[in-house]
């Protein structure tokens, strides 16, 4: 089993919807989560840092951490064709290796 | 400012030849990693640098990797006796390494393919 999962996709949605992009994990330990979006052919870019349960908001994303259930997510409001890339997430205990999700492909259609 | 640099961006390999990576990390970071992205897949960890500390070299797939980092900036990643598998990007990052959550921070990688 990996420690990260994250549904692959792709995930396809119509402009200005919201999308809702989710992580589990199975390593109790993790005390960092992090979203990253990579487009393609780049590295990735790290759009979302939390570290303890709760909701984080950055303008029309928002990062959401439920330790108790293992369970990431990221929510992205009123989607735009430019936020169609390939999301991320990952996670890591302490100053340990940072450890990634499969990512989602995700596509905004105009 | 400068980011993570690497190179080169493309390479194309015969199968049982070696192969080099370079990684030029941001200056002043401390902290450098090498992951592995195969078609499809998440980012793999290969390998760790932190300042000074022994590497953690616990995501290598086999002794055909090795990596190296000269006076705490530029690292090298090498293959040996490259297999087709090892088709990949392989995707470099360094963090300023201060505090336990400093974001990495990535070059845009090098598309690794043995024919």
């Amino acid at each position: 089993q990996k420690e990260v999962e994250q549904d692959p996709g792709p995930l396809s949605v119509p402009e200005g919807a919201i999308v809702s992009l989710n992580c589990t994990y199975s390593n109790s330990a993790f005390q960092y989560f992090m979203w990253y979006r990579q487009y393609s052919r780049k590295g990735p870019e790290l759009l979302m840092y939390t570290y303890s349960s709760g909701n984080k908001e950055d303008g029309r994303f928002t990062a959401q951490v439920d330790k108790s259930s293992k369970y990431i997510s990221l929510f992205i409001r009123d989607s735009q064709p430019s936020d169609s890339a390939t999301y991320l997430c990952a996670m890591r205990a302490g100053a340990q290796k940072l450890v990634f999700g499969q990512g989602t492909r995700l596509t905004i259609n105009p | 400012g400068a980011g993570v640099s690497q190179s080169p961006s493309n390479k194309v390999t015969e199968k049982g030849k070696d192969v080099e990576l370079r990684c030029d990390p941001i200056s002043g970071h401390t902290a450098l990693y090498w992951y592995r992205q195969s078609l499809g897949q998440g980012l793999e960890f290969l390998i760790y640098f932190q300042g000074n500390s022994a590497p953690d070299k616990s995501g290598l797939p086999s002794d055909r990797f090795s990596a190296e980092r000269t006076g705490g900036s530029v690292s090298t990643l090498t293959i040996q006796r490259t297999q087709q598998e090892d088709s990949a990007v392989y995707l470099c990052a360094s963090s300023s390494g201060v505090g336990d959550n400093s974001p990495l921070h990535f070059g845009n990688g090098t598309r690794l393919t043995v024919t």
